[in-house]
């Protein structure tokens, strides 16, 4: 069962360009949303992350949007660079200290592949 | 700065065979996950630990055991490998239990033949 789902296993984008990055969930227990970038032979890096209590986080070229009411997020990446060409992946994270909540284990989406091309 | 070391990147069994992959957190981190990622799937929880005791388990194997040791280093034992086993296997770390953000590891690819 998917709990984290990114429906675009691909984006091709213009250098220059916006990237927007789509995510969708389905459990209301998560409070926490990561965006984590991975390419090829190495681990995932985190990226840029929201707490639930808001709606919006930036950080230089990258912001993250959060819908809840949705249960929607999606990270835009402008200017989009080829450097920003990789794997993008959406994860969740449980609320702390409810019934079935876990400590730290987070839930991933498959996975978008950015392409950026000059 | 430091990274979450695991070892070896790359290896190889066959089927029924053990297979044991190391991870090494970032200093002072103290909570330890282990992931597990198949072609073209996304990173599945297997377990996780927080000083040195199992804080919480996914869809680990019964096959699969893991541990945390008094340096905080985490091993995962694989054993009857299976061909479904091959996957990349990430060990992830982070401080104060887990609440304030992941550092992941290279990684290590295992192919079990």
């Amino acid at each position: 069962d998917q709990q984290v789902k990114q429906n675009s296993p691909s984006l091709s984008v213009q250098e220059g360009r916006i990237s927007i990055l789509n995510c969708d969930y389905t459990n209301s227990m998560f409070d926490y949303f990561l965006w984590y970038k991975k390419y090829p032979a190495e681990g995932p890096t985190f990226l840029i992350s929201i707490s639930s209590i808001k709606d919006k986080n930036e950080d230089g070229r990258f912001t993250v949007f959060l819908n809840k009411s949705a249960k929607h997020l999606s990270l835009h990446i402008v200017p989009s660079q080829p450097g920003d060409s990789a794997v993008y992946f959406c994860a969740a994270r449980a609320r702390r200290g409810d019934r079935g909540s876990t400590l730290g284990r987070l839930y991933f989406g498959r996975g978008t592949q950015l392409t950026v091309w000059p | 700065a430091a990274g979450v070391i695991q070892s070896p990147r790359h290896l190889i069994k066959e089927k029924r065979e053990t297979a044991t992959l190391k991870c090494y957190p970032i200093p002072r981190h103290d909570t330890v996950y282990w992931y597990q990622q198949g072609p073209g799937q996304d990173p599945q929880f297997l377990i996780s630990f927080y000083e040195k005791m199992q804080s919480d388990k996914g869809s680990i194997p019964d096959r699969f055991s893991a541990q945390q040791f008094s340096d905080y280093h985490s091993e995962l034992n694989m054993s009857s490998l299976e061909l479904g086993d091959s996957a990349l296997y990430f060990c992830a770390s982070s401080p104060m239990g887990g609440w304030y953000g992941y550092t992941f590891g290279s990684g290590t690819r295992l192919t079990v033949v």
